[in-house]
């Protein structure tokens, strides 16, 4: 198993341009999420899936879109990316029962 | 929501020595509580979780105590080495497992 898997590992992007990161997980987990992680903050819970075709936001869901058609993918969407966007996202995944998260290797996104 | 406060934020131990990072948490509904260490530039990882049910847990040279009515946990390293310098992170899940709230990290550094 690949586990948790995320592209691109860094994105340079400018203000306004949309972009999508990937995410895909080959563990058959039901349960999956994005955070975000900055300088002193932690990370901090964007959006969650807890199945394909629902999702739900986290505590920082702004200037984010996600959606889940397969279980094995979930990418989030920046629609008009912000400096304030600026930030490492990790993805993450459940297994069904379980309690363990199982982190991606992260994105690395800079908006210029 | 759920808030998760982390302390300290930095710490300095010399090897061989004990090491505690303390956290409080706000929601009396969250039941799991992981700790994740990550090292620059990669994935957090989980290295020890609690259940609410649970007062203790330990694992080798790692330990987490839950105190549920003070809503404290804490991590407790003995025996330091030069390899758990890192950042560590404590968790506290809520939302039926759904939603992952962290503290803001511990940086500790082993020395020589």
């Amino acid at each position: 198993n690949a586990g948790v898997t995320q592209t691109p590992k860094f994105q340079v992007l400018k203000t306004g341009q949309s972009m999508t990161l990937q995410c895909a997980q080959d563990m058959n987990h039901e349960y999956m999420s994005w955070y975000r992680q900055d300088p002193g903050m932690g990370l901090r819970l964007i959006h969650y899936s807890v199945g394909a075709g629902i999702t739900d936001q986290g505590e920082v869901p702004n200037g984010y879109n996600v959606s889940r058609s397969t279980t094995e993918d979930f990418p989030l969407r920046l629609l008009s990316a912000a400096p304030s966007q600026t930030s490492v996202y990790f993805c993450a995944s459940r297994s069904p029962g379980g309690e363990t998260q199982y982190f991606g290797p992260g994105t690395r996104l800079l908006v210029l | 929501g759920e808030n998760v406060e982390q302390h300290p934020s930095t710490l300095s131990v010399q090897e061989g020595d004990s090491a505690v990072i303390k956290c409080t948490y706000s929601d009396s509904a969250s039941n799991y509580f992981p700790w994740y260490k990550q090292e620059l530039g990669k994935r957090p990882q989980l290295i020890i979780d609690i259940r609410s049910n649970v007062g203790e847990k330990k694992d080798q040279r790692i330990a987490v105590t839950l105190n549920k009515t003070a809503k404290h946990f804490s991590l407790h390293i003995t025996e330091t080495q030069p390899e758990d310098s890192a950042v560590y992170f404590c968790a506290a899940v809520t939302g039926g497992g759904n939603k992952l709230t962290f503290g803001t990290g511990t940086q500790l550094k082993v020395e020589l």
